[in-house]
Parts: C-alpha cells; sequence; structure tokens
C-alpha cells in the first residue's frame, strides 16, 4: 500500500491565482480530512468528509473547497489564492470517524506571493 | 468546541533522561487521546493512544497517563534517544480531531 499521497510536494502561486491540492489513499478509508500547519498553531482542520459525497466544515474552511466523488480521493481548492494561505498543508485519512488511528501524507508546502 | 492545550513548547534533555509533555483538554465528553510524533519534513505519525477507560497505558519507553477528572493527560518518555528528537503532538479524537500547538522535543547526544 502507498499509504495517503499528495501531490504536489512543492507549491508557488501569485495572490489571486487558484489550485488544487491532490490526495489519495489506497487503504479505502471512509474518513478523509484536510488539516494545515502553522508555526506555534499545530494542526487546524480545513474540511473533512465521512463517506464519498459527504463533506463537512473544520475549524477554518474559509477560502477553501473540498469535494468526494471517490472514497480514494479528496483533494483540496483554493479559488483565489492569499498570502495568508501560505502554509503546510496535510491531507489524512482513517477507517471511520472514532477510535481509530489517523495517517497523514507527507506535507504540501504552498507559498503564495 | 474542544480547546487543548499543550506545555512545553520546546524541550531539551540530555540523552537517557526522560521527557514529559503535558495537554488538557476542555470537553469532558472526549473519550480518545492520541499522540503523534512528527519528524522533521514529514506527516504526523500515531506513536500511542489511550482511551477514558483506562488510566495508564505503556508501549516500550513510552507512556501515557490520563486524568479524567482534571482534564488532563501526559506523554512520557524513558531512557531518551537522538532519534527521539521531533515534534509531538497530543490530541483528543472522536469524528473531528482537535491537536494541541505542538511541543518540540531535543534529545542531546
Amino acid at each position: 500500500n502507498a499509504g495517503v499521497t499528495q501531490t504536489p510536494k512543492f507549491q508557488v502561486l501569485k495572490t489571486g491565482q487558484s489550485m488544487t491540492l491532490q490526495c489519495a489513499q489506497d487503504m479505502n478509508h471512509e474518513y478523509m480530512s484536510w488539516y494545515r500547519q502553522d508555526p506555534g498553531m499545530g494542526l487546524r482542520l480545513i474540511h473533512y468528509s465521512v463517506g464519498a459525497g459527504i463533506t463537512d466544515q473544520g475549524e477554518i474552511p474559509n477560502g477553501y473547497n473540498v469535494s468526494r466523488s471517490t472514497t480514494e480521493d479528496f483533494p483540496l481548492r483554493l479559488l483565489s489564492a492569499a498570502p495568508s494561505q501560505t502554509s503546510v498543508y496535510f491531507c489524512a485519512s482513517r477507517v471511520t470517524s472514532g477510535y481509530n488511528e489517523q495517517f497523514f501524507g507527507p506535507g504540501t508546502r504552498l507559498t503564495v506571493l | 468546541g474542544e480547546n487543548v492545550e499543550q506545555h512545553p513548547s520546546t524541550l531539551s534533555v540530555q540523552e537517557g533522561d526522560s521527557a514529559v509533555i503535558k495537554c488538557t483538554y476542555s470537553d469532558s465528553a472526549s473519550n480518545y487521546f492520541p499522540w503523534y510524533k512528527q519528524e522533521l519534513g514529514k506527516g504526523p505519525q500515531l506513536i500511542i493512544d489511550i482511551r477514558s477507560n483506562v488510566g495508564e497505558k505503556k508501549d516500550q519507553r513510552i507512556a501515557v497517563t490520563l486524568n479524567k477528572t482534571a482534564k488532563h493527560f501526559s506523554l512520557h518518555i524513558t531512557e531518551t534517544q537522538p532519534e527521539d528528537s521531533a515534534v509531538y503532538f497530543c490530541a483528543t479524537q472522536y469524528q473531528k480531531v482537535t491537536f494541541g500547538i505542538g511541543t518540540k522535543l531535543q534529545v542531546i547526544p
């Protein structure tokens, strides 16, 4: 199993540009989520999905969109990038919501100029 | 919503000494408390977890304790080694996961 994969690893955008961060898992996990990691702030939940066709907002959803058309994929879209979205983004998955291990991808480092 | 406080934010210990990281949480309904280790340039990885019906859990050199009455839980690493150097996150988890801000542990050889 490849586990949780994310592409790209690094990305530089200009303010106002749009892009999609890709996330895929091959473990047949129902639950997937997106976090961003900023110094001194830990990991903050952006959006999550409890299964294909179902998404919900996390702690900081503004400026980000998600969709979940398949169990495997959970892309994160930035419609109009802002410098405040400069961060490291992690995708994660687990079997279901509840008490089970969450597996993280390797992260995408995004810089918005 | 849930709030998780973690301290210290940085911790330096000599190789072979013990390290302790402490967390408190606000939601008394929280029942599951995982700990993650993040090495440089990688995603976090689960190292140990504890459920609310257990007061302590050990796995080799690491242990976690939970005090539900006081709403705090701690990670203990004994006989630290250089490869323990990383950032450690505590969290509470049910449908959503709420993380502490992280502790950067440095083990000095």
